[in-house]
């Protein structure tokens, strides 16, 4: 089973709302990411997240706000968002960490991808 | 430093013809390398990867690709498009930067398959 399950797929929301997107996995990986990607490009990382631990944040505006509450589960907390992060928001996971020092890593590092959330920001 | 080059951004071909999708990558490290596949409106599935072990990786719906070192090169093909087949293309390369790992993907490259 290599399934990553994000929701919810569609999305509509207004510059002030609060809202939350949800990803989940059940293989037992141990780094979990949220990717950013708009129309005719590819995906572009926002944040990465190792044994639970927040290691990469790619620079992302405050208004999005990663969470992850357990092994299984990572979500994207989105407040006052503009109409420009309208977008396919994709969630991946992968077994290991990004941790130079973990043993063979590149076997680790293959990384499983939800089919996305669409998000209209109105 | 990493790098991924994606030569086309679309390839056109007839169905039952073959395929070819170029990809070069740049790597300090020896790097693990991967092709994605994402139909309209959909996520990313892992279609083929490298990481050292047989420079020829097979992966499904019958595309491979040849991993050559000394061309940087990590082209995927298959022999005879499908309609199905028609979804962009991602090359990808990870290898350990400073605090772990990076993923980098190339631009994509749109296949477009023809009746």
């Amino acid at each position: 089973d290599t399934e990553v399950t994000q929701t919810p797929k569609h999305l509509v929301m207004g510059m002030t709302n609060k809202k939350s997107l949800k990803c989940e996995q059940h293989m037992g990986h141990r780094a979990m990411y949220w990717y950013k990607q708009k129309a005719k490009k590819p995906p572009e990382l926002m944040f990465v997240y190792s044994y639970e631990k927040l290691s990469i944040n790619e620079s992302v505006p405050s208004r999005f706000s990663p969470e992850c509450p357990n092994s299984s589960l990572l979500n994207l907390h989105l407040h006052a968002l503009q109409p420009e992060d309208s977008a396919l928001y994709l969630c991946a996971s992968s077994q290991g960490s990004t941790a130079r020092t973990d043993p063979d890593p590149r076997f680790k590092n293959i990384q499983y991808f939800g089919a996305g959330t669409r998000l209209s920001v109105l | 430093a990493q790098s991924v080059t994606q030569l086309d951004s679309h390839v056109s071909v007839s169905e039952g013809t073959p395929v070819l999708l170029r990809c070069n990558y740049s790597s300090s490290y020896s790097p693990s390398l991967f092709w994605y596949v994402q139909h309209p409106n959909k996520g990313l599935q892992l279609l083929l990867k490298y990481t050292s072990a047989a420079t020829l990786v097979k992966g499904i719906n019958g595309f491979e690709a040849e991993f050559k070192k000394s061309e940087t090169s990590f082209h995927l093909t298959k022999p005879s498009a499908h309609m199905s087949d028609a979804a962009e293309y991602f090359c990808v390369v990870s290898g350990p930067y400073t605090g772990g790992f990076k993923t980098i993907f190339g631009a994509g490259t749109r296949l477009f398959v023809k009746a």
